[in-house]
């Protein structure tokens, strides 16, 4: 099976500017989940999809907002972009099943903000 | 609130020898633990799982220990090897939290030849 994609790669913007960031799961897997990553902070939980609706949510404002797809498919979306949402953007998929909850990462969106 | 940490930011060992990183947790609730490698570049990539019905789990060179009285486990690495170089990062999960990944900081082992 294919692995967890993730597009663009790589993204540089401007403060005050949005982004979208594009998760494709492995194949039947219906769980999505989206991280932040920086030297400091470890991976940093944003929110959870599990077949289109928003299982779990991080402690992140409101300009973080994402959504799921009928195939799966997630997108996350930062508006008014500040310098410190400089980061790498990690997607991860879930089979999500009562036995198998482990989640596979994708190679991130690393996000540069001037 | 809920954590779980590393214990060591950076471990260095020497190529041959056997690795062992060290993770705690806070939530005696949490059921669900699991550790990942990530190199440089890369996302995180799934290592080893354990739950907390099972003290101990192995696979191919790794071993994974969990300690439910001390709320503690570890990744052991048998004969360590160059390629073995990265950031580990242990996590834990539980009911209680919608079974959400709490994350640890990360270990940054460096094998040198």
């Amino acid at each position: 099976k294919a692995g967890v994609t993730q597009t663009p790669r790589y993204l540089i913007k401007t403060r005050g500017q949005q982004v979208t960031l594009s998760c494709s799961p492995i194949s039947g897997h219906r769980s999505v989940s989206w991280y932040q990553q920086t030297p400091g902070q470890g991976l940093q939980f944003l929110f959870e999809y599990f077949s289109e609706t928003q299982r779990n949510k991080g402690n992140f404002p409101g300009r973080f907002s994402g959504r799921q797809f009928s195939n799966s498919r997630s997108e996350m979306n930062v508006s008014t972009l500040e310098l410190g949402d400089s980061a790498l953007y990690l997607c991860a998929s879930t089979l999500r099943t009562s036995a198998q909850e482990t989640q596979y990462f994708g190679p991130g969106t690393r996000l540069l903000v001037l | 609130g809920e954590s779980v940490g590393l214990h060591l930011p950076t471990l260095s060992v020497q190529e041959g020898d056997n690795s062992i990183i060290n993770c705690a947790y806070s939530n005696s609730a949490s059921d669900y633990f699991i550790w990942y490698k990530q190199e440089s570049g890369k996302g995180p990539q799934f290592i080893i799982d354990i739950r907390s019905n099972m003290d101990k789990r192995q696979g191919q060179r790794v071993t994974v220990l969990l300690n439910k009285t001390v709320k503690h486990l570890s990744l052991q690495i048998a004969a360590t090897q160059p390629g073995d170089s990265a950031v580990y990062f242990c996590a834990g999960a539980n009911a209680g939290n919608n079974r959400k990944l709490i994350w640890g900081l990360g270990t940054s082992l460096a094998v040198n030849p």
